[in-house]
């Protein structure tokens, strides 16, 4: 079975903090993704990456950096928390070619005071 | 500019019921398509893929149009367990671009 992990369900951080959120697959993906879903507005796009140290913008990346130094860890930093980066947050994993499944993680639930 | 459209319901139907949902999609480039299902508090979860000629798993059929740009799911004989809402999911390239969903309600 296909795992994507996050390392936590829910965090609280303050205004101006740095925040890091780290996932991880097992399943040797070339692709991977971060989403912030919020009521409403649906899945959005921050940021994905296609290979090692690659990464592409998505729809929302203002406010967002990603590091992918590793083939199966991918990380979403919030460089100075805000309030409206209060959101779920969802990596998810692809293989590069071909008619196939994105797995998702189990999302992080942020909120920031 | 939302490039993949569905309505988000909800939708409240009773048990054993026949329901469909539609969306369109803006980017006529795009090469695959899907359905996802997301429990609340969950994480999304595929569904079924969809494919130019139409599929069925079980209960559920999917249809694809590609002239219209237009994507249905059709759930037949609703099971309260089927209430969840449903994304709407279109490839154009690397990323995934997800509809807003479609909520339903199964009720007894």
């Amino acid at each position: 079975d296909v795992k994507v992990t996050q390392s936590s369900r829910y965090l609280v951080k303050r205004t101006g903090e740095k925040v890091f959120l780290e996932c991880v697959q097992d399943m040797d993906h070339e692709n991977m993704f971060w989403y912030r879903q919020d009521p409403g507005l649906g899945l959005r796009l921050i940021y994905f990456s296609y290979d090692v140290k690659m990464k592409e913008k998505g729809d929302i990346p203002e406010g967002y950096s990603v590091s992918r130094e590793k083939k199966e860890r991918f990380s979403l930093i919030l460089e100075s928390a805000s309030t409206n980066q209060t959101s779920m947050y969802l990596c998810a994993s692809r293989p590069r070619q071909g008619l196939v499944e994105q797995y998702f993680g189990p999302g992080t639930r942020l909120t920031v005071t | 500019r939302k490039e993949v459209e569905q309505d988000p319901g909800p939708f409240n139907v009773p048990e054993g019921a026949t329901v469909a949902f539609n969306c369109t999609y803006s980017n006529s480039a795009s090469q695959s398509f899907f359905w996802y299902r997301q429990d609340c508090r969950k994480e999304p979860k595929l569904l079924m893929s969809v494919y130019s000629s139409g599929n069925e798993d079980g209960r559920f059929t999917a249809q694809l149009n590609r002239a219209s740009q237009y994507i249905s799911l059709l759930i037949r004989d609703s099971k309260l367990s089927d209430s969840a809402t449903y994304l709407c999911v279109v490839n154009p390239g690397y990323a995934l671009n997800f509809g807003k969903g479609t909520s339903l309600l199964v009720t007894p």
